[in-house]
């Protein structure tokens, strides 16, 4: 089945630092989303991306589609506190099932106030 | 607007005995998930839902395994007996558009 990898598993970052994340995989992907999960909840959305190429911001977070739609990015400017948490990528499944989400491993992310 | 609510939060329970979970989905929403995530992992789907018809549950250990979701608006997913493997959190989630999930606080089992 497909697989997404994550880069880098863990992050720990000073208060104030800009972080990048990526998610990359072997196969084509048509939609990328980026959740975050923070301890003992449920992961949230926070971008979704259905282009190649595009860029689209929330907040102080930006995230790609990829040109070659084998990978996305995520970035966080100017990280707080709470941007604590483990933040996950997913794309539909193949075989036309849009429905049917893949996940990354995640990033976990560490911010020292 | 509420988000996916779901029940109970934390169930500690021994191996071999039985256990629910229930999910009330976003209000509108007429496609419902049953997820499972094992520690360091990323959510994997067990069941879907359309409606009150479950469209996929090739992930689903249907040995014990089972999930309802009557009049097409809260789901119930069982597990009975329970396994050690079976300790996970386990999420519901809803969508509108079938590619924005969106996912309730889980419940985490412990099975011991």
């Amino acid at each position: 089945g497909q697989q997404l990898n994550q880069s880098p598993q863990s992050m720990f970052i000073q208060e104030g630092e800009d972080v990048s994340m990526n998610c990359t995989s072997s196969s084509i992907f048509n939609t990328w989303l980026w959740y975050k999960q923070d301890p003992g909840e449920g992961p949230v959305l926070l971008i979704a991306l259905y282009k190649a190429g595009e860029l689209t911001s929330n907040g102080r977070l930006t995230a790609q589609f990829g040109i070659t739609r084998k990978d996305s990015f995520l970035n966080i400017s100017a990280s707080i506190p709470s941007d604590v948490g483990i933040y996950f990528c997913a794309g539909p499944n193949s075989g036309g099932s849009n429905y049917k989400l893949t996940f990354g491993k995640g990033t976990l992310l560490t911010v020292n106030p | 607007e509420a988000g996916v609510v779901q029940s109970p939060r934390y169930k500690i329970i021994e191996k071999k005995q039985p256990v629910a979970f229930w999910c009330n989905p976003i209000s509108g929403h007429n496609t419902l998930y049953w997820y499972r995530q094992n520690l360091g992992q990323g959510p994997e789907l067990l069941i879907r839902y359309e409606n009150e018809e479950a469209v996929d549950d090739s992930q689903l250990p249907k040995d014990r395994f089972s999930a309802e979701r009557l009049k097409g608006v809260d789901s119930t997913l069982k597990i009975q007996p329970a396994e050690l493997g079976d300790s996970a959190v386990y999420l519901c989630a809803s969508s509108l558009d079938r590619l924005e999930q969106y996912f309730g606080p889980g419940t985490r089992l412990t099975v011991t």
